[in-house]
């Protein structure tokens, strides 16, 4: 069964250094998403991508956090500088169409910042 | 059920009962919603989607309905086994295929 696959699976780094998550979406899937997960709360959207092109990062903190798909197949999100409040789980979903159709899970990247 | 807030709404249940899990979605113009089951350590699990053009809908062992005039969703979840501990989330989408989650139940079987 195709997954949508996420690495590294924890990642434990320093405050003021920067991080990076690695996501590679189940193929065909032209619509990948990055949820940031605060535990106890449900994931919240940072950034939507259709293909390459970025559709929605209204909620990405953009003075830390990037966001890349340059051939519109895997994506990269960094923070830089972390910032201990970036402690959460980072999910990345991906969905085959944009109108109306399921968004699959990764099984996320759990970030501890110290 | 849900509701908004920092404390994850618990619901606990006998194996072999039947689990109903309640979500009151935000938005008036969400046309499609999906239920997730999300283990410790683990990324939300695709259960099963409902079309704003449906009110019910049912798949193996769980059937979701939708009431639009209260903005309500419910997952019920027939004779419950202790694989269902979890925590379920309701998501709707009403732009550009953005989903929206909601807090959260958890959801624990007693044995």
């Amino acid at each position: 069964e195709a997954e949508v696959a996420q690495s590294p699976r924890y990642k434990i780094t320093e405050k003021s250094q920067a991080v990076a998550f690695w996501c590679d979406p189940i193929s065909g899937h032209a619509t990948l998403y990055w949820y940031r997960q605060i535990l106890g709360q449900g994931p919240e959207l940072l950034v939507q991508f259709q293909d390459e092109s970025v559709v929605d990062d209204s909620q990405l903190p953009k003075d830390r956090f990037s966001a890349e798909r340059l051939k519109g197949v895997d994506s990269t999100l960094k923070i830089q500088p972390a910032e201990l409040g970036d402690s959460a789980m980072y999910l990345c979903a991906s969905s085959l169409r944009t109108a109306n159709t399921e968004a699959f899970f990764g099984q996320g990247t759990r970030l501890t910042v110290v | 059920g849900e509701s908004v807030g920092l404390h994850l709404p618990t619901l606990s249940v006998q194996e072999g009962d039947n689990s109903i899990i309640n979500c009151a979605y935000s938005n008036s113009a969400s046309d499609y919603f999906i239920w997730y089951k999300q283990e410790s350590g683990k990324g939300p699990q695709f259960i099963i989607d409902i079309r704003s053009n449906m009110d019910k809908r049912q798949g193996q062992r769980v059937t979701v309905l939708l009431n639009k005039t209260v903005k309500h969703l419910s997952l019920q979840i027939a004779a419950t086994q202790p694989g269902d501990s979890a925590v379920y989330f309701c998501a709707e989408n009403f732009t550009g295929n953005q989903f929206y989650f909601g807090t959260g139940t958890s959801l624990t079987v007693i044995p």
